[in-house]
């Protein structure tokens, strides 16, 4: 199973509020994790990714930050958040370098 | 910087009207090239990889292509259910997946 729990689906939080959002992963141990951002009509944008427990690489600079304490585990957090914070968010798993990604249903995040 | 980037950033065609989309790629040790088609409000489905130039694979009525500089997605005589977005993708050496902004696809009974 390549199975990829996100939640929640929807949320909506005033600027300035502290937001986390989880995603724990199914299958064969040890998957390369990624969160991406897709703003409204645009392609998805590589926030972090992590190739181990502890390991994250940010590729974004930026008021959000990620979390990896356990191996099927990725958190997204914030401790404020902004308005331009808003979008779709996408937590996905790839089992190795070549292999291609699985994605979550994603958490559509609207700041006002 | 890997770069990926797609073409038309929209395209509007007749049901049956065949045609291709367009991905160029700057990817530092190109280590596969994906194809995903997303629809409005869920996660992106893969389609295809391909891993090196002048491979093809083909689904339904999709096929992809991959040379050394860029990667195209042909359509054949498509249908209303194939309008999405289209997403191209790169994955390299350093085990991240760098993504193209889409070309978003629709097709008209």
């Amino acid at each position: 199973s390549q199975t990829i729990h996100q939640w929640p689906a929807t949320l909506v939080q005033p600027v300035g509020s502290p937001l986390s959002l989880e995603c724990t992963v199914e299958g064969t141990s040890n998957p390369n994790l990624y969160w991406y951002r897709q703003a409204a009509g645009r392609g998805l944008q590589l926030l972090f990714y992590s190739v181990g427990i502890g390991q994250i690489s940010s590729e974004v600079p930026q008021n959000l930050s990620a979390s990896r304490p356990q191996d099927r585990q990725f958190i997204l957090s914030s401790k404020k958040l902004l308005l331009s914070d808003s979008g779709f968010y996408l937590c996905a798993r790839q089992g190795g370098p070549n292999e291609k990604l699985f994605f979550g249903s994603g958490t559509q995040l609207s700041v006002l | 910087e890997d770069q990926v980037t797609q073409s038309p950033e929209a395209l509007r065609l007749q049901e049956g009207e065949s045609s291709s989309l367009n991905c160029s790629y700057t990817v530092s040790g190109l280590r596969g090239l994906f194809w995903y088609r997303q629809d409005p409000g869920k996660g992106p489905e893969f389609l295809f990889t391909l891993y090196s130039a002048g491979e093809e694979k083909e689904k339904e009525r999709l096929k992809a292509t991959l040379t050394k500089k860029e990667s195209f997605l042909h359509i054949t005589a498509p249908k209303p259910e194939d309008s999405a977005t289209y997403l191209c993708a790169g994955s390299g050496g350093y085990q991240k997946v760098t993504f193209g902004t889409g070309t978003k696809l629709q097709v008209i009974p």
